[in-house]
């Protein structure tokens, strides 16, 4: 089963935009983390975020948690036409040694 | 400094054939992990390794088997593959199995099975 949903499934936004994407997730939670994965390549790093963090930054990113609602999001600021891309979060609600992924929000930049 | 390789990076198999994904990364982490990617759903866990000679099993391990003979190296073994098992496959590492770090992904496998 999916612990990490992200919402929406897809978003389209014109360059320049600010672009937002929700994970929810079902259990407690250590840690939660953000990747970005471009089309045909593998999944890259974007920021983590612990269970007892509100907010992270990191460049135009920014991550807030809000464990009472079990949810998390990524703004992107800014866009530009090199964000697009899926982006997924994932969870370690079950054990460390797995995360579980959710399905991902494939983000379009329109020039 | 080449991260995680994964190898091959297209195959085309026919159904019962068996084949091997390799994975090598030079980071010198303990822990490394296969996934597969199917579309509109998230990665699923085939396999993970803590360590030289310590593997065990992900989500969706029937069908693979995986072994960790060095640091370096995870090959992911189909034993006799099946139209199901047409995906595409990242390799994974990262320094520990502990949820708060970094995992590297190689560039994926895409296989297909006939």
């Amino acid at each position: 089963s999916q612990q990490g949903e992200e919402d929406p499934q897809a978003l389209s936004i014109q360059e320049g935009e600010n672009a937002t994407m929700n994970c929810s997730y079902k259990t407690s939670i250590n840690n939660l983390q953000w990747y970005r994965q471009n089309s045909g390549r593998g999944l890259v790093h974007l920021i983590l975020i612990r269970s007892n963090e509100r907010e992270k930054h990191s460049g135009r990113l920014r991550v807030t948690l809000d464990t009472s609602k079990k949810s998390s999001s990524l703004l992107i600021t800014a866009s530009r036409a090199a964000d697009t891309a899926s982006y997924f979060c994932a969870t370690d609600a079950y054990s460390n040694y797995q995360l579980i992924w959710g399905a991902g929000t494939k983000l379009i930049i329109k020039p | 400094n080449a991260g995680v390789t994964q190898t091959p990076k297209f195959q085309v198999l026919k159904t019962g054939q068996s084949m091997t994904l390799q994975c090598a990364q030079d980071m010198n982490h303990e822990y490394m992990s296969w996934y597969r990617q199917d579309p509109g759903m998230g990665l699923r866990l085939i396999h993970y390794s803590v360590g030289a000679g310590i593997t065990d099993q992900g989500e969706v391990p029937n069908g693979y088997n995986v072994s960790r003979s060095t640091t370096e190296d995870f090959p992911l073994r189909l034993l006799s593959a099946a139209p199901s098992q047409t995906s595409v496959y990242f390799c994974a590492s990262s320094r520990t199995g502990y949820s708060g770090n970094t995992i590297y992904f190689g560039e994926g496998s895409w296989l297909t099975v006939v």
